[in-house]
């Protein structure tokens, strides 16, 4: 069946540092990923869209790579601060589906 | 615009009861879907549609119910509810359908509890 992994349930970093979120798929043919960030309590707020065809994404601190071969998308911000803690989703859909796959997020603290 | 609003914010719910969470989008969206988000596992899709009077299932359908009359809105049913309902339910609309590579807008959720 088809499946979304993100690396880690959690992951904490130093303000300044770079972050990096991982997603993983199997079984899957995506033509595109997105990249969603949830504050508590409050719904998934749309990032960043890679397709299948490119290869980075930029906006502002964030950055998203999409490797087809290895099945996987890496989220990364730069210069990190703490308004960045959240959790960040990644998902995948395709030409022919109705359906989107959600991963089941990483949660990420940015200590001060 | 308001966006994609969602009513009641918390419910309580006992086992057996009915009930309906609504949903309503100001963006003309012909897209639009229902999540349950659950820890340790994600957004699941429990039903979607494209469009005024059409609907389908999404990858856990049972217990629940929608209908699409309007544009505007999609209401979730909850036929008799169950402690495995117990959940954080999100609205979602978009432009365009997944297969064209547009973004989910989503409503603030409801926190559902299931005694």
């Amino acid at each position: 069946s088809q499946k979304i992994e993100q690396n880690s349930e959690a992951l904490n970093i130093q303000e300044g540092k770079t972050a990096t979120l991982t997603c993983n798929y199997t079984n899957y043919s995506p033509a595109y990923l997105q990249w969603y960030r949830q504050d508590p309590g409050r719904g998934p707020v749309f990032l960043l869209l890679i397709r299948e065809n490119e290869k980075e994404k930029r906006k502002e601190r964030l950055k998203v790579t999409f490797d087809t071969t290895l099945k996987q998308s890496l989220f990364h911000i730069t210069a990190s601060q703490p308004a960045d803690s959240a959790t960040y989703l990644c998902a995948l859909g395709s030409p022919g589906t109705y359906k989107y796959i959600f991963g089941t997020g990483t949660r990420l603290k940015v200590l001060a | 615009n308001a966006g994609v609003t969602q009513t009641p914010k918390f419910q309580v719910l006992k086992t057996g009861q009915s009930m309906t969470l609504q949903c309503a989008q100001d963006m003309n969206h012909e897209y639009m879907s229902w999540y349950r988000q659950d820890p340790g596992m994600g957004l699941r899709l429990i039903h979607y549609s494209v469009g005024a009077g059409i609907t389908d299932q999404g990858e856990v359908p049972n217990g629940y119910n929608v209908s699409r009359s309007t544009t505007e809105d999609f209401p979730l049913r909850l036929l008799s509810a169950a402690p495995s309902q117990t959940s954080v339910y999100f609205c979602a609309s978009s432009p365009g359908t997944p297969a064209t590579n547009e973004k989910l807008f989503f409503g603030s959720g409801t926190q559902l509890s299931v005694l």
